[in-house]
């Protein structure tokens, strides 16, 4: 399977900053990349699937503005939350589609974003 | 529209004991299932995944998950649960009905292992 890396692993930051975070295929090239957020206790609920090249396609009620995405290569994509506020603390994951299709994803270990 | 349901919120179990972890879905055609881990501060893990062929499929930890699509289960089992098996676990299905080739997670069921 493919290795997926989260850059940073946790991140604490004041109210009203932007953060980033980065999502990378280590092992081979995705054209398709997909962002969750998870609440604890709770299961992964999609935000938006990362296309290479082209903007990413948000879930309903997922605000674009709110969590930009951007997937400039096929080893790279990034989530920057703007604004944040502290109901955007959250534990994010990214995942990368298979080689083979077939639905099947591999998944970063996520980052844990708390705003203050 | 399409969905998975996990009906146990939490299981406990003893050390040595069978285990078997109940997930349904509503998916108009063929779909595609997967049972994924998360233990505590670590990523989701694919434990195994059936796509077609043979109903009853072989994964990683001694996990096995039959397909019954007459009654639309998917459900994980492991005859005999180490206590490092305790963690959250997650059914999935996806397929040709979801675009982008989605999958739709269950809410998950939490497994604690009584040593």
């Amino acid at each position: 399977g493919a290795v997926v890396s989260q850059h940073p692993s946790w991140v604490i930051c004041k109210s009203g900053t932007s953060v980033k975070i980065e999502c990378r295929s280590l092992d081979f090239q995705a054209t398709t990349m997909f962002w969750y957020r998870q609440f604890p206790k709770q299961s992964l609920m999609l935000m938006a699937t990362s296309n290479e090249g082209s903007k990413a396609t948000y879930e309903q009620g997922v605000e674009k503005d709110k969590f930009l995405i951007n997937h400039a290569s096929l080893t790279l994509s990034t989530l920057t939350v703007t604004s944040a506020h502290p109901e955007d603390s959250s534990f994010y994951i990214c995942s990368v589609q298979g080689l083979a299709g077939g639905y099947e994803q591999f998944f970063g270990p996520g980052t844990r974003l708390t705003v203050l | 529209a399409q969905s998975v349901t996990q009906p146990d919120i939490h299981i406990t179990v003893s050390e040595g004991a069978s285990l078997e972890l109940r997930c349904n879905y509503s998916y108009g055609a063929t779909p595609y299932l997967f049972w994924y881990v998360q233990s505590p501060g670590q990523g989701l893990q694919l434990l195994l995944k059936y796509f077609s062929g043979d109903t009853l499929v072989q994964g990683i930890k001694g996990f096995e998950a039959e397909f019954k699509r007459s009654q639309s289960s998917f459900n994980l089992r492991k005859p005999s649960v180490h206590w490092s098996d305790a963690a959250e676990y997650f059914c999935a299905v996806g397929g040709m009905e979801t675009s982008y080739d989605k999958v739709i997670f269950g809410p998950g069921t939490s497994l604690s292992v009584i040593p």
